[in-house]
């Protein structure tokens, strides 16, 4: 079965700072990967998605992400945080079983964004 | 084009009862996901139907149950409610395929007393 490891339920950074939030993934073929935002009291959101196109994958709100197979990583990055950044961040990768498929959930880091 | 809505936004219900939850999935879309999040959790996915039948479930008893309708649109029901099951209750649709992005409504808010 299909894993997916966030590193930090809380990251913290200061407003204009570069944010990284980190995401392993454990698959024995190639993933389809995906990150999703949650403001408080919301659903998720999708920001971005990993098909096996490009490797370098931009997503809305000026994140994007970066596939590495070599790592089994892809992790969520933006240039610059803006207090509307806040929210809690998931990542989750596509599970096949047979012809049936269904989202492994990674337990989320929640984006601190100090003034 | 209206998104996904889900329907009631909060219910609140005691011990035994038993609760539906209802989801409208985004236009186009043919397969509906069920998911509860705890708070401060991720999602747990309940299961997935797709052309009106349950293709997939996850690790929940089966006091939880559901149906897709022909205009693709699903009901929750969960008997002899427990107060574990206090829970944001999200739906999402999508097109079928393990590559396709699904789209989530915003939940429904389920407190158990």
């Amino acid at each position: 079965a299909q894993s997916v490891t966030q590193l930090g339920s809380h990251v913290s950074v200061s407003e204009g700072a570069l944010v990284l939030l980190r995401c392993n993934y454990s698959s024995s073929v190639p993933p389809y990967l995906f990150w999703y935002v949650q403001y408080p009291n919301q659903g998720l959101q999708l920001l971005l998605k990993y098909t096996s196109a490009a490797t370098l994958v931009k997503g809305i709100n000026g994140f994007e992400a970066e596939f590495k197979k070599s790592e089994t990583s892809f992790h969520l990055t933006k240039p610059s945080a803006h207090m509307s950044d806040a929210a809690e961040y998931f990542c989750a990768v596509s599970e096949t079983r047979g012809s049936n498929y269904q989202l492994i959930w990674g337990a989320g880091t929640k984006l601190i964004i100090k003034p | 084009d209206a998104g996904v809505t889900q329907s009631p936004t909060h219910l609140i219900k005691t011990r035994g009862q038993q609760v539906t939850l209802r989801c409208s999935p985004k236009s186009g879309h043919d397969t509906v996901s069920w998911y509860q999040q705890a708070l401060g959790q991720g999602p747990q996915f309940i299961f997935q139907y797709y052309e009106e039948e349950e293709r997939q479930r996850g690790n929940f008893p089966d006091r939880f149950s559901g149906h897709q309708f022909p205009n693709y649109s699903s009901e929750l029901n969960v008997n002899a409610l427990l107060l574990g099951d206090s829970a944001l209750y999200l739906c999402a649709s999508s097109l079928a395929g393990n590559n396709q992005p699904q789209h989530f409504g915003d939940g429904t808010r389920l407190s158990i007393l």
